[in-house]
């Protein structure tokens, strides 16, 4: 059966400091795979997503950056965190025309 | 970009009565598909309708789906006090993208 990995479940950055987060899928091959960011009682933002190895399209521009180096991994960086980059990160993978599957999400805080 | 909209944002039953939910969406579609998330936990998907069905049922959820209307909403009958989190609706987009409403937080009372 498929699962998916995100990690570190919770994080708490200072102003300026590098970040990455990391997500990995197993049991599937080839998945779509995306970052969205939850602000507080809201909806699902979409950060980037990625259909293939090297391939990322980027949906807001921001402090933020993604890379796929492997099939099944997906990592979210930024060299020097912002206040505003604080929320839940969540990381998902699907096939076109089908369900997402979710992580359990990453809780960052920068202080 | 949210195309999808919920309401109401926020409801709160007794443990046993129906809940429903509703979305609204913008744009022709191929699928709808509702998501349940509990407080700080990633979402989990509970039911996909096509755009030719009308309705589906998955054990105490029904959901139904009007396209004339571009709405959809989500039933859960006999609620638990474990049916408490959040709910979203998410519609097909292009560029292998969900669209996501801003999704209705379900509160169940014991």
């Amino acid at each position: 059966s498929q699962t998916i990995h995100q990690w570190p479940a919770t994080l708490v950055q200072p102003v300026g400091s590098p970040l990455s987060l990391e997500c990995t899928v197993e049991g599937t091959s080839n998945p779509n795979l995306y970052w969205y960011r939850q602000a507080a009682g809201r909806g699902l933002q979409l950060l980037f997503y990625s259909v293939g190895i090297g391939q990322i399209s980027s949906e807001v521009p921001q402090n933020l950056s993604a890379s796929r180096p492997q099939d099944r991994q997906f990592i979210l960086s930024s060299k020097k965190l912002l206040l505003s980059d604080s929320g839940f990160y969540l990381c998902a993978w699907s096939r076109v025309g089908t369900e997402a599957f979710f992580g359990q999400g990453t809780r960052l805080t920068v202080v | 970009s949210q195309q999808g909209e919920e309401d109401p944002q926020a409801l709160s039953i007794q443990e046993g009565e129906n809940a429903t939910m509703n979305c609204s969406y913008k744009t022709s579609i191929n699928n709808l598909q509702w998501y349940r998330q509990n407080s700080g936990r990633g979402l989990v998907h509970l039911i996909l309708i096509r755009s030719n069905e009308r309705e589906k049922h998955s054990g105490r959820l029904r959901v139904t789906l009007d396209t004339s209307k571009k709405s959809s909403s989500l039933l859960i009958t006999a609620s638990r006090a474990a049916d408490t989190a959040s709910y979203f609706c998410a519609t097909d987009g292009s560029n292998y993208q969900l669209i996501w409403g801003a999704g209705t937080k379900l509160i169940i009372k014991p």
